[in-house]
């Protein structure tokens, strides 16, 4: 079947602007997850979605970074007042039901903030 | 939170069995240990997860001593195509933290 697929697969924005990454999981997978990775660096946590529970946002760098999950499927992370700081590629994931499970990752979004 | 420990890099030659080591010293009774694989502008793919004493298939084997505070992704005679990034990641059951780290750069050299 069909993996996890994100879009755009690169994103070139201007500083201050605002963007939105897709990604949708694949079906029948209710946790979805969202990290980002510096150039570098590892994969960091920035927020989790489990079926219709409140997401866990703890790893949101700041307050202008949002998820939303629509309909237990799609998601879409918006990073408003992109900083050239936010230049990562941004990975999604997905998993049968919880943590545990093996996670799918996507292919991933290139975001270049200039 | 706990948190994973292990080694940023390791070297090795073609047809070496190599050994990446996992601190994880806060795993919690119902947490698994799983290994990701990460190749260059690819997101992680999953190597082999388990809970105690010993798993294997047909990529890898992992190693969990008795007390689970650590564990060891064994990868028998690596070939080029092995060199990536390895990580531990330990599950939680209560609390969704999913650290996985800078992981394990592994090169392997002809």
């Amino acid at each position: 079947g069909a993996g996890v697929s994100q879009s755009p697969s690169n994103k070139v924005t201007e500083k201050g602007k605002d963007v939105e990454l897709r990604c949708d999981p694949i079906s029948g997978h209710t946790a979805l997850y969202w990290y980002r990775q510096s150039l570098g660096q590892g994969l960091e946590f920035l927020i989790y979605f489990q079926g219709n529970s409140a997401p866990d946002k703890s790893g949101l760098p700041s307050d202008r970074f949002s998820a939303e999950r629509t309909g237990g499927s799609v998601s879409t992370l918006t990073i408003q007042r992109t900083q050239q700081e936010d230049s990562a590629v941004y990975l999604c994931a997905s998993s049968l039901f919880r943590t545990q499970d093996t996670q799918y990752f996507g292919p991933g979004t290139r975001l270049t903030v200039l | 939170l706990a948190k994973t420990t292990q080694p940023i890099s390791m070297d090795s030659y073609e047809g070496q069995e190599v050994n990446i080591t996992c601190s994880h010293n806060n795993i919690a009774t119902n947490d698994y240990i799983t290994w990701y694989q990460q190749f260059p502008s690819q997101g992680p793919r999953f190597i082999i997860q388990g809970y105690k004493t010993k798993v294997t298939n047909e990529v890898a084997s992992l190693f969990i001593p008795a007390d689970r505070k650590s564990s060891t992704l064994s990868l028998p005679r690596v070939s080029l195509s092995d060199t990536a990034v390895y990580y531990c990641l330990v599950g939680f059951l209560s609390g969704y933290a999913l650290n996985f780290g800078k992981g394990t750069s592994l090169l392997v050299t002809p």
